[in-house]
C-alpha cells in the first residue's frame, strides 16, 4: 500500500504566473482535500473532491482551482500568483465509504515560493 | 462554523514526564475530532481521532486523547515523553455533515528536554 505523493517537491514562480501541484492518492482512497499551510500557521482547508466533483471549499478565491482524475488522483491549479501564495500546500486522501468520512492522510507537501 | 483553539503555542516538558497539549473546538453536532504531528519540512501524520464511543482514545506512539463533551475539549497526552516526541502538533474538528471541511488548530510546539 503507498502513502500519498506529491509533486513537485519545491517549486519557486514569479508574480502573475500560474503553477499545476499535484497529488497520487493513497491506494483505495476516493476522496482528496487541499490544504494551504501558511508559514507559523495550521492547514487552511482550500477544496474538496469526491468521485471527480468538487463537494466543499473553503474561503480561497475562483483563482484557485483544481481536478480529480478517475484513478482518484488530483491536482491543485493556481493562477495570477501572489506573493502571499507562498506557502506548503498539502494533500490529503481519504476513503467515504457509506457516508462514513475517515481519517484524511497527508503527503509531504509542495513548498511554493512566489518571487 | 467550526473552530478549533490550542492555546497554547509551546509546551516544554522533561523527558519522561508526563505531557498535555490542550484543545478546545467549536462546532454544530456531534464532532469528529482528530490531532495530527508534523516534523520539519513533512506533511501531516495522523495520530489518534474520537468519532463516538470511550471518551479515552488511544493513537500511536503511546499517544491518547481525552473527549469532554461538557468542556468541549480533546486535549492530547502521553504519561512519559520521549526527546522524539519534539514536533509540531495540530489539533482539527470537523462537523458530521458529509461535506464539512477539517479545521485546524493554529499548532502547538512541543520540545521535550532531555
Amino acid at each position: 500500500e503507498t502513502g500519498v505523493t506529491q509533486s513537485p517537491t519545491h517549486l519557486i514562480k514569479t508574480r502573475g504566473q500560474q503553477v499545476t501541484l499535484r497529488c497520487s492518492s493513497q491506494s483505495g482512497h476516493n476522496t482528496v482535500s487541499w490544504y494551504q499551510q501558511a508559514l507559523g500557521q495550521g492547514p487552511q482547508f482550500i477544496f474538496q473532491y469526491y468521485r471527480e466533483e468538487e463537494n466543499g471549499r473553503g474561503n480561497f478565491p475562483p483563482r484557485f482551482s483544481g481536478l480529480q482524475f478517475p484513478n482518484y488522483s488530483s491536482e491543485l491549479n493556481v493562477n495570477a500568483l501572489e506573493l502571499d501564495d507562498s506557502a506548503l500546500y498539502l494533500c490529503a486522501s481519504s476513503l467515504v465509504a457509506g457516508g462514513y468520512y475517515n481519517e484524511q492522510f497527508f503527503g509531504p507537501g509542495t513548498r511554493l515560493t512566489v518571487l | 462554523a467550526q473552530s478549533v483553539a490550542q492555546p497554547e503555542d509551546q509546551v516544554n516538558v522533561a523527558e519522561g514526564n508526563p505531557l498535555t497539549v490542550k484543545c478546545t473546538y467549536s462546532v454544530s453536532g456531534n464532532p469528529y475530532l482528530f490531532w495530527y504531528v508534523q516534523y520539519p519540512n513533512r506533511g501531516l501524520q495522523f495520530l489518534l481521532k474520537y468519532i463516538t464511543g470511550d471518551n479515552l482514545v488511544k493513537g500511536s506512539y503511546g499517544f491518547e486523547a481525552e473527549f469532554n463533551k461538557s468542556q468541549t475539549s480533546f486535549h492530547l497526552k502521553k504519561p512519559s515523553a520521549l526527546v522524539s516526541d519534539s514536533a509540531l502538533y495540530f489539533c482539527a474538528v470537523r462537523g458530521p455533515s458529509g461535506n464539512t471541511p477539517l479545521v485546524f488548530g493554529k499548532g502547538t510546539r512541543l520540545s521535550v528536554i532531555a
